[in-house]
């Protein structure tokens, strides 16, 4: 089985502050990690993933995020945020031989004040 | 460049009555197309990934039923079914490269609103 725990519902933030968003994931084997944002009325765009590697990956927009097998992290940052980031954000697992199906987390509504 | 198109975008749903909807896939290279549902909150939950054309699967959740079939190379439907009243629901497809390659690509999705 495998699941995606985002325990942030809502985060309201400034502009110009740094942003972090958590995530931790339940799974018995090495995940892949995604990272989505869906701006409203627009489709899931795709921000970062971790496949292996480097713990820290870059994705677009300038968001990056850390890889922690520790504590089956894997959060998202940005500093600075910008009010444009305001959207919400998915934390995806596939595991592996899955294929196309993702678990996602509930989302996390993100909100910054200019 | 849309890489999926869906439609209809919204609808209405006489309670009781099924619905057909499309998702087109713009580019062949990613073959692998998948539908999932999405509840008032947001929350994503994976129905089916159909790989090649004949490919058919039915499943049945709480509060509908499912009907997904690979038609050809570039479309897939969802039959969407037994909806129960009152309810909002988003079905969005989308298509990938397979199994541990990377991202997905999302459409924009499909409102349902059961009368």
């Amino acid at each position: 089985a495998q699941s995606v725990d985002q325990p942030d519902a809502h985060v309201t933030l400034s502009e110009g502050a740094s942003l972090e968003l958590r995530c931790s994931y339940s799974y018995s084997a090495a995940p892949y990690l995604f990272w989505y944002v869906q701006y409203p009325g627009q489709s899931l765009q795709f921000l970062l993933k971790y496949i292996t590697g480097d713990t820290v990956v870059k994705g677009t927009k300038g968001f990056e995020a850390e890889f922690r097998k520790s504590n089956s992290s894997f959060n998202l940052k940005k500093s600075p945020a910008h009010w444009s980031d305001s959207a919400k954000y998915f934390c995806a697992l596939e595991g592996q031989g899955t294929g196309s199906k993702l678990s996602f987390g509930k989302g996390a509504k993100l909100t910054v004040s200019p | 460049v849309t890489l999926l198109e869906q439609n209809p975008r919204w609808r209405l749903v006489p309670r009781g009555q099924a619905v057909n909807l499309r998702c087109i896939l713009k580019n062949s290279q990613y073959p692998w197309m998948s539908w999932y549902q999405q509840d008032l909150q947001k929350q994503l939950q994976w129905l089916f990934t159909l790989r090649s054309p004949g490919d058919k699967e039915v499943k049945s959740l709480p509060g509908a039923d499912y009907l997904a079939t690979r038609v050809t190379d570039t479309e897939l439907r969802l039959q969407v079914a037994n909806m129960s009243q009152g309810r909002t629901l988003y079905c969005t497809c989308s298509a990938g490269l397979g199994a541990n390659t990377g991202q997905l690509y999302f459409g924009e999705g499909s409102k349902l609103t059961v009368l």
